[in-house]
């Protein structure tokens, strides 16, 4: 099984600043890899494909960057909106998927 | 309007048995892998079954031989028996949607379509 490690646990920034996220993977998954951003009461929303290509709708503010075992999502300037539980995801020892355990990014 | 309602949840004992229901529209059900992810309260999601458009199906090792999952094309509609149930098996579910498949070239495995989830609870 491919474990995925995400760093920090929890993050805190100011909104307006920028925020940078962890994920790395025991083996390497390519560019196999997805992020998901979770709020409170909802279902996890794709963000990020492929590593690095945003899914429809998402800003531009979020960027992914990695490949083989290291990878970063970066969001340049938070919103309000953003503050919410990231995940990471590898997609390429399928079907056996892993999911990171999670980045609470956290309001300043 | 691209759609995934996930309904079946609810209390059962430890043993028992539950079957879940995800209903999809807004798009063409029968050329997508669908999956079953699952969330216990404060923890992180969890991968518990997946059904190719081939009908093949995958599973982790903690569900395997308790779960099934299958699709009903016809109704665009996946289901997950789930047999045996323990505490552990405590959480949201949610179904999800996959890879896309069509004339023998698919796209990549990530999920692009979530449902709200539905609650399992197992205790006595």
């Amino acid at each position: 099984e491919i474990v995925m490690t995400q760093s920090p646990a929890t993050l805190s920034v100011s909104p307006g600043e920028r925020a940078t996220l962890s994920c790395r993977a025991s083996q390497s998954v390519s560019s196999n890899l997805a992020w998901y951003q979770q709020k409170p009461g909802q279902a996890p929303r794709l963000l990020i494909y492929g590593a690095s290509t945003r899914a429809t709708g998402i800003p531009a503010r979020f960027s992914g960057s990695g490949s083989g075992t290291e990878f970063t999502l970066t969001i340049s300037s938070l919103q309000s909106e953003d503050f919410a539980v990231y995940y990471c995801q590898q997609y390429n020892n399928w079907p056996l998927y892993t999911f990171g355990q999670g980045t609470k990014l956290e309001i300043k | 309007e691209v759609q995934l309602v996930e309904s079946g949840g609810g209390l059962v004992q430890p043993g028992g048995s539950l079957r879940l229901s995800c209903a999809a529209s807004g798009f063409t059900f029968s050329s997508y892998d669908m999956h079953w992810v699952r969330q216990a309260t404060g923890k992180g999601l969890e991968w518990v079954s997946a059904i190719g458009t081939a009908g093949d199906t995958y599973y982790p090792g903690s569900v395997k031989g308790r779960f099934t999952i299958s699709r009903e094309n016809a109704k665009n509609s996946l289901y997950l028996q789930m047999n045996s149930l323990r505490a552990g098996d405590t959480a949201v579910y949610y179904c999800a949607r996959g890879r896309y498949c069509s004339g023998g070239s698919c796209s990549p495995h990530y999920m692009d379509v979530w449902g709200k989830g539905t609650t399992v609870t197992v205790s006595s």
